[in-house]
């Protein structure tokens, strides 16, 4: 079967610190991958997605990057966070295995202070 | 562009009431429709999904019919329990896309 890995779970950052949250997909293959925010009280926007390794669309323009070395492997970085990236986010896979169903890991806490 | 528009909550209900969350949708051709939800702490879980008109998405009690007509796809579950009490999203995904397009969701409470 197939699971998704994030990590860390919760976060808290002091404002200008970098930022790594990994995510991984075990038990598929070439699956296109989505980084999503949740920021209080606001809904869910679209933040990245990657279709193979190393394509990476971004849909909102941030200081966030992101990057797929490997092919079951989702990176979210940041070189200096603001206190605006505080949120809840959301690393999601979708593949052959999936049909047209996106599926959510369980998310990362982030708090910039 | 595509969109997605659902009630703003927090809907508050009593144990066993009868649930509707409403979702209406825009999108150019025949997109797939899709409902999760949210509990307390986590990430999201797929509830339940649609892929054509007419189609009934079902799981854990609740329904939601894909109308293409009225573009709709509401949520709806009978009877509901305090462990319900979630946040629930609509969402879609466009025919020929990639991602999803959410809804801003909609908080449930449920007290005994």
């Amino acid at each position: 079967s197939q699971t998704i890995h994030q990590w860390p779970a919760t976060l808290v950052q002091p404002v200008g610190s970098p930022l790594s949250l990994e995510c991984t997909v075990e038990g598929t293959s070439n699956p296109n991958l989505y980084w999503y925010r949740q920021a209080a009280g606001r809904g869910l926007q679209l933040l990245f997605y990657s279709v193979g390794i190393g394509q990476i669309s971004s849909e909102v323009p941030q200081n966030l990057s992101a990057s797929r070395p490997q092919d079951r492997q989702f990176i979210l970085s940041s070189k200096k966070l603001l206190l605006s990236d505080s949120g809840f986010y959301l690393c999601a896979w979708r593949g052959i295995l999936s049909g047209n169903t996106i599926y959510f890991g369980e998310g990362s806490w982030l708090t910039v202070v | 562009g595509n969109s997605v528009t659902q009630m703003e909550g927090p809907v508050t209900l009593s144990e066993e009431a009868f649930l509707t969350i409403n979702c209406t949708y825009t999108a150019t051709g025949y997109p797939s429709l899709f409902w999760y939800v949210q509990y307390p702490g986590e990430g999201l879980q797929l509830l339940l999904k649609a892929t054509k008109a007419d189609d009934k998405g079902s799981n854990k009690g609740f329904e939601a019919t894909y109308r293409k007509e009225t573009t709709s796809f509401h949520l709806e579950k009978g009877s509901v329990q305090v462990s319900d009490s979630a946040v629930y999203f609509c969402a879609l995904r466009g025919y020929g896309y990639s991602t999803l397009t959410f809804g801003k969701g909609t908080m449930l409470l449920v007290s005994p």
